[in-house]
């Protein structure tokens, strides 16, 4: 099993609600990554997980909240999102954070703040 | 800090052309190079890496280089399909603690 998963693959949500992101790996990698994406842009990374621990926060703001429960999951809750949060999120793992390993992609969760 | 240049998209061609998108970077020490493919509507998929120089990458009928003399790993595929349409991403991975580093994208379109 070589594949990503992300749920939800859309989601509309207004600026005052709650909701969360989820990620899953069955290829045993011990590194987790979120990204975000707006259109025609590369993706800009968020936030790196390795072992379950945090090891890297691009200073996000604090309405993105991530979550890493056990070695194959990865969570990014939300809260009090802006408009200007409407993007494609990107999860991505790879088999550890040092070394020449490639991350492999999620097809992202569409989002949109109204 | 290590960055990547891509060429500029969008770049157009007639199916079974010849596809060239250019791609140099700065980094220090040894990084790893990559190319992700990204099809309207999806997420990133690996479409080749290399490691060390002179490495040549090659999947689907793409094929780079890794020129350490020019700092380049420029993408190519000799005859293009409409299916090739997609937006295209150089990228590295130095030592910056694991990150990619993404060139800007390069957007292709293949027509019949």
């Amino acid at each position: 099993d070589t594949e990503v998963t992300q749920t939800p693959k859309h989601l509309v949500m207004g600026m005052t609600n709650k909701k969360s992101l989820k990620c899953e790996q069955h290829m045993g990698h011990r590194a987790m990554y979120w990204y975000k994406q707006k259109a025609k842009k590369p993706p800009e990374l968020m936030f790196v997980y390795s072992y379950e621990k945090l090891s890297i926060n691009e200073s996000v703001p604090s309405r993105f909240s991530p979550e890493c429960p056990n070695s194959s999951l990865l969570n990014l809750h939300l809260h009090a999102l802006q408009p200007e949060d409407s993007a494609l999120y990107l999860c991505a793992s790879s088999q550890a954070l040092a070394g020449a390993l490639e991350q492999f992609f999620g097809p992202g969760t569409r989002l949109t703040v109204l | 800090g290590d960055s990547v240049t891509q060429m500029e998209g969008p770049v157009t061609l007639s199916e079974e052309a010849f596809l060239t998108i250019n791609c140099t970077y700065t980094a220090t020490g040894y990084p790893s190079l990559f190319w992700y493919v990204q099809y309207p509507g999806e997420g990133l998929q690996l479409l080749l890496k290399a490691t060390k120089a002179d490495d040549k990458g090659s999947n689907k009928g793409f094929e780079a280089t890794y020129r350490k003399e020019t700092t380049s790993f420029h993408l190519e595929k000799g005859s293009v399909q409409v299916s090739d349409s997609a937006v295209y991403f150089c990228a590295l991975r130095g030592n910056q603690g694991g990150k990619l580093i993404f060139g800007q994208g390069t957007e292709l379109s293949v027509k019949p």
